[in-house]
C-alpha cells in the first residue's frame, strides 16, 4: 500500500543553519503531498503542499519540491530559527483514496534549534 | 476565529471505564476526521465523516470504539470499555470538501486529547 518514509530524528541544529528533512513516498500515480508541523502541545498545522510533479510548495521560508523521478518531497529552509523547533510530518493523499483527502502520514521528524 | 475545539485536553481513567472525547469542528466545514497518535504507530486515521455521515470507519480498531456526529458542530469518540493500549493522543480535524473537487484541501487540527488508561 501507499506509504511515507521520513528521516529519523531528532535533528539538532544551531540557529541560522540550513535545514533538510528527507521524505520519500511509495504510491500509485501522482498523489498530493503535504508537510504538516506540530508545535509542542498543539495539533498539526499545514505548512505547505504540492499537488503535481515538479510543483514547489513554500511557506514561512520553508520549501519542498515534488520529485516524481525520485518519489521525494524533501523539506528545506535556508536559515532556521529557535521558533522552528517542532515535529514535522510528511504526508500524502493517495490517488485512489475513496474520494476524500485521506492523509497517510510519515512517522514525523523532531527538529530542535538551539541559539 | 475559533479553531477546532476538543475536550477534555487530558483524561486519566482506569481500565474498563467508558471514555468520551468531544470535538467541535470549525464552523462551515463539512468534513471531520478522528486520528490517534502513538509512539509505536504514529498518526492513524480512525474515522471520516462528511456532512455528518460516517464515510470511512476502516481505521476504527475494534468494536470498543464508536464515533458519532449528531450535527455539523459536534462529534464524539467513545471507547467502552477502555484498555491501557488505548492510551494515546486523539486528534480531531475538520476541513471543507468541495464535492468532486481535488483531493488537496487543508485539514485543520484541534489541540488533541491526551488519554491515559491505567
Amino acid at each position: 500500500g501507499d506509504s511515507v518514509t521520513q528521516m529519523e530524528g531528532p535533528v539538532t541544529l544551531s540557529e541560522e543553519a540550513f535545514l533538510t528533512i528527507n521524505c520519500t513516498y511509495t504510491a500509485t500515480g501522482y498523489p498530493s503531498l503535504f508537510w504538516y508541523v506540530q508545535y509542542p502541545g498543539e495539533g498539526l498545522q499545514l505548512l505547505l503542499k504540492a499537488t503535481k510533479a515538479d510543483d514547489k510548495g513554500s511557506n514561512k521560508g520553508f520549501e519542498a519540491t515534488y520529485r516524481k523521478e525520485t518519489t521525494s518531497f524533501h523539506l528545506e529552509k535556508g536559515s532556521v530559527q529557535v521558533s522552528d523547533s517542532a515535529v514535522y510530518f510528511c504526508a500524502l493523499c493517495p490517488v485512489l483514496s475513496g474520494g476524500y483527502n485521506k492523509l497517510i502520514f510519515g512517522a514525523g521528524t523532531r527538529l530542535a534549534v538551539h541559539p | 476565529d475559533a479553531g477546532v475545539i476538543q475536550s477534555p485536553r487530558h483524561e486519566v481513567t482506569e481500565m474498563g471505564q467508558e471514555v468520551t472525547l468531544r470535538c467541535k469542528p470549525i464552523s462551515g466545514h463539512n468534513s471531520l476526521f478522528w486520528y490517534r497518535q502513538t509512539m509505536m504507530r504514529g498518526l492513524e486515521l480512525l474515522i471520516y465523516f462528511n456532512n455528518n455521515v460516517p464515510i470511512d470507519d476502516s481505521g476504527m480498531p475494534e468494536d470498543r470504539f464508536s464515533a458519532k456526529m449528531p450535527n455539523a458542530s459536534f462529534s464524539t469518540l467513545k471507547i467502552q470499555p477502555s484498555e491501557p493500549r488505548d492510551s494515546a493522543v486523539y486528534f480531531c480535524a475538520s476541513s471543507f470538501r468541495v464535492s468532486g473537487g481535488p483531493l488537496q484541501e487543508t485539514q485543520y487540527f484541534g489541540p488533541g486529547t491526551r488519554l491515559l488508561v491505567l
